[in-house]
Parts: structure tokens; C-alpha cells; sequence
């Protein structure tokens, strides 16, 4: 099983700042990587594919970017709405996911 | 609008059985891959069961044996059985669309499922 690592475990952040969120894969999961947003009783929504690939609707302040076993997840200016909890997820094998990273206002 | 709404959660005793639903609208259930991912209190997200398009099926070693994923198409919906439910079973369950290279674009709020005595 390939365990993901995400760090930290929570980011206190002020609106319109940058937020850096990272997940470490155990071994290689290529690009087969996703990000999710996941606020308290609602639906995980996905943010991020293939590492880097905007999903449809996925504001353009989102991004996402590495390879193999290094990953981060970008949010360049937070709004209101961005604070959740983010979870990654690798498809390189059977899908595993990190344990999270909650970004909270500072 | 795609929509997956869960349901069939609720307190249960270890060693009992719980059937899950998931109504979906917006697309069709058995033209996709479909899965289960539950969260424990506390914990991340855990794969559990997949459907394929095929009709083919996977589990994770944890359930393996004791879940069982199906899928009705005249009801567009999907299934969870759960038997000899342990403490540890006890998590939200939500239902997703697999896109197929592996990633879910769809889920559900899901339903929680408590599993003590």
C-alpha cells in the first residue's frame, strides 16, 4: 500500500494570503495524483487531477503541481470559502489518501 | 445536476449487518465505475469497494469477505452490504463516481455508520 503524507496537519492562514499544502507519496505514484476540498457535512469535492489539472469549476487561484513523490497543492489567495480540510489521493495503485490538512483562519 | 445521496446509516452492534443506498441523478450508475470511501472519526478518507462498468467488483483486505458492493440500473442506484460489522467499520460512508483513471468527481455527503454496543 502506498501511504500519502500530508503536512502540515493544519495551516492558520489570513484571507487574501498564499497557503502551501504538501503531500508526500511512500514511492513513485507519477502523476496520479488528485486534491479534494472537504468541508463538515458536505460532499469531498474534487479540486485537482493528474497532479496539476484544474478540475471543471476549480477556481484558477488553485493550483497544483509535482511528480513521483513530492506534491503541493497552492492556493494563492484565500477567499472565505477556502477554509476546509484537503486531502490527497494517489491512483497509481489502489487508491490511498493522506490524512489531511486543515487550513483554518488566523 | 448530478446528485448521489446516501443513505441506510445508523447504530448498529458489532457483529450486525447494514445495507447502504446511494440514489444517484445525473448520470447513469452502471455505465460507470462507482465506489464507497469511508472516514472514520478522526481519521482520512479509506477506498473500500469498487464497481466496475463490467459489473466486476473490489475491496479493500479490510472488508474483504464481509462487504459487498452491487448496483440496481432500473433504480440508478448503488449498494453497500455490511455484514459482521466491526467497532472499527464505524466511519461516514460516501458514495463516488470513479472517473476511471482513478480519481472520484463526484461524491456524496454520505451516511454515518456506528458500529458499538
Amino acid at each position: 500500500e502506498i501511504v500519502m503524507t500530508q503536512s502540515p496537519a493544519t495551516l492558520s492562514v489570513s484571507p487574501g494570503e498564499r497557503a502551501t499544502l504538501s503531500c508526500r507519496a511512500s514511492q513513485s505514484v507519477n502523476s496520479n495524483l488528485a486534491w479534494y476540498q472537504h468541508k463538515p457535512g458536505q460532499a469531498p469535492r474534487l479540486l485537482i487531477s493528474g497532479a496539476s489539472t484544474r478540475a471543471a469549476g476549480t477556481p484558477a487561484r488553485f493550483s497544483g503541481s509535482g511528480s513521483g513523490t513530492e506534491f503541493t497543492l497552492t492556493i494563492s489567495s484565500l477567499q472565505s470559502e477556502d477554509f476546509a480540510i484537503y486531502y490527497c489521493q494517489q491512483y497509481d495503485s489502489w487508491p490511498t489518501f493522506g490524512q489531511g490538512t486543515k487550513v483554518e483562519i488566523k | 445536476e448530478v446528485q448521489l445521496a446516501e443513505s441506510g446509516g445508523g447504530l448498529v452492534q458489532p457483529g450486525g449487518s447494514l445495507r447502504l443506498s446511494c440514489e444517484v441523478s445525473g448520470f447513469t450508475v452502471s455505465s460507470n465505475y462507482m465506489s464507497w470511501v469511508r472516514q472514520a472519526p478522526g481519521k482520512g478518507l479509506e477506498w473500500v469497494s469498487i464497481i466496475y462498468s463490467s459489473g466486476n467488483t473490489n475491496y479493500a483486505d479490510s472488508v474483504k469477505g464481509r462487504f459487498t458492493i452491487s448496483r440496481h440500473s432500473s433504480k440508478n442506484t448503488l449498494y453497500l452490504q455490511m455484514n459482521s460489522l466491526r467497532v472499527e467499520d464505524t466511519a461516514v460512508y460516501h458514495c463516488a463516481r470513479d472517473h476511471s483513471s482513478g480519481w472520484y468527481d463526484y461524491w456524496g455527503q454520505g451516511t454515518l455508520v456506528t458500529v458499538s454496543s
